[in-house]
């Protein structure tokens, strides 16, 4: 039930635009995106509840495709402060509750 | 401060033994969840529940089992059956809507 991300893992230079990506194999009713730090509790990032919906928060935006059930996390002019392992967890139409998380991905940002 | 309180945050266990991690939350949410987070994996639900006294089990609840007497408290109890519970233990909460997660700090259980 786990949703598939990639890349796994990703290292950028500051100010370098990333793209991670998420899907399954269900229906969705919803994406979520999540970042951790290391050694944190994670923190929630977006919510995304429409075909097509685009959302976003300064440079940090996601996109979310019903049809293919697909999502994108976009990540432009990377900061420092962007590190860590991001998560897409997701609520099939079937299970109907809980999030199911995929394995995340680690983003890396250098100077 | 309203928050999700995860004690202890460090716990050595000894094979064979029941270990109870706690998580108290003072949101007022109506659901609270368990995963379990190792390396490379990802996070996995253990347990959830929606309301008092009500709950589900998530994809890896062998070995593992919960009570929801109240609505700020959810304990998770990792029994011997739990053939590998070294790992990383998240509890989170969601209010009314599309269920955003808020996590606590987490606790790491170590088997000795």
């Amino acid at each position: 039930q786990q949703p598939v991300q990639s890349p796994q893992a990703v290292i950028l230079r500051e100010g370098e635009d990333a793209v991670i990506n998420c899907s399954s194999s269900k229906a969705l009713y919803s994406v979520h995106w999540y970042r951790q730090k290391h050694g944190e509790a994670p923190v929630f990032l977006m919510i995304l509840l429409k075909g097509g919906e685009q959302k976003g928060h300064e440079k940090i935006s996601a996109s979310f495709n019903e049809k293919k059930q697909q999502s994108s996390l976009y990540l432009t002019a990377s900061q420092l402060s962007y590190s860590g392992t991001y998560f897409c967890g997701t609520v099939p139409f079937t299970s109907g509750y809980a999030l199911n998380f995929g394995k995340g991905t680690s983003l890396l940002v250098t100077p | 401060d309203g928050g999700i309180t995860q004690s202890p945050k460090y716990l050595f266990r000894k094979e064979g033994q029941n270990v109870t991690l706690s998580c108290e939350q003072n949101l007022n949410h109506d659901a609270m969840y368990w995963y379990r987070q190792d390396p490379g994996q990802g996070l996995r639900l253990i347990y959830y529940s929606q309301i008092v006294n009500d709950f589900q089990k998530g994809d890896i609840a062998e070995g593992y089992s919960v009570s929801r007497e109240k609505k700020e408290s959810f304990p998770l109890t990792v029994t011997s059956a739990q053939k590998n519970p070294t790992a990383f233990y998240l509890c989170a909460s969601s209010g009314p809507g599309a269920n955003v997660l808020t996590f606590g700090a987490g606790s790491r259980l170590t088997v000795l």
